[in-house]
């Protein structure tokens, strides 16, 4: 079983829904981060958690908010979903330390009409 | 602020060529350095990472060298294989900075049989 995964791997919403995408762990890792990842723009970082009771903005947050329900889950929203906010999305996580490698989900591919 | 650019893709090869990707980055301190690998429909995977300069990291074939007096962190492989083909992402990240990683825009590379 994969150690990162996340639900839904596809979605397609409508202009102003909101939305969740879901992400859990098995690594047991205390850090987990969103990123997005458009054509030519690499992977922007959205939000990212030292723990349950740690949560912090990364470059692109405006628009998304997160809940870091446990160690193993952390979810994005967007509350009003955009055309602009089609991408791919990834949650990764890694060990408490500051260089340390991360590790990623399979994605989840978000299409907003 | 840090950055790392990438030689630009699409990069298309024949089997058993000799691949370089080109890697520079700014950084304010002493960063780790990784090559990150994407493989269609997947999420990123660690491939090869180095911690100070000098150092060397190997997997599968593929090298890069940490050079801070060129501030490089070139990616290369003697022969390429069909099953290289993915998308490869440079990275920077400090034990200092809360583990977030700053990315390249990626590097396409197609092996052709």
């Amino acid at each position: 079983d994969a150690d990162v995964t996340q639900t839904p791997r596809n979605r397609i919403t409508k202009t102003g829904k909101r939305i969740m995408l879901e992400c859990s762990q098995t690594k047991g890792h205390d850090r987990m981060y969103w990123y997005r990842q458009d054509p030519g723009l690499g992977l922007r970082l959205i939000y990212y958690s030292f723990d349950v009771k740690d949560i912090n903005k990364g470059e692109i947050s405006d628009g998304y908010s997160v809940s870091r329900q446990a160690q193993a889950k952390f979810s994005l929203s967007l509350e009003s979903a955009i055309p602009n906010q089609t991408a791919l999305y990834f949650c990764a996580t890694s060990p408490s330390g500051g260089a340390d490698t991360q590790y990623f989900g399979p994605g989840t591919r978000l299409t907003v009409l | 602020g840090d950055s790392v650019t990438q030689m630009e893709g699409p990069v298309t090869l024949s089997e058993e060529a000799f691949l370089t990707i080109n890697c520079t980055y700014t950084a304010t301190g002493y960063p780790s350095l990784f090559w990150y690998v994407q493989y269609p429909g997947e999420g990123l995977q660690l491939l090869l990472k180095a911690t100070k300069a000098d150092d060397k990291g190997s997997n599968k074939g593929f090298e890069a060298t940490y050079r801070k007096e060129t501030t490089s962190f070139h990616l290369e492989k003697g022969s390429v294989q069909v099953s290289d083909s993915a998308v490869y992402f440079c990275a920077l990240s400090y034990d200092t900075n809360a583990g977030k990683s700053t990315f390249g825009d990626g590097t396409t590379l197609t092996v052709k049989p």
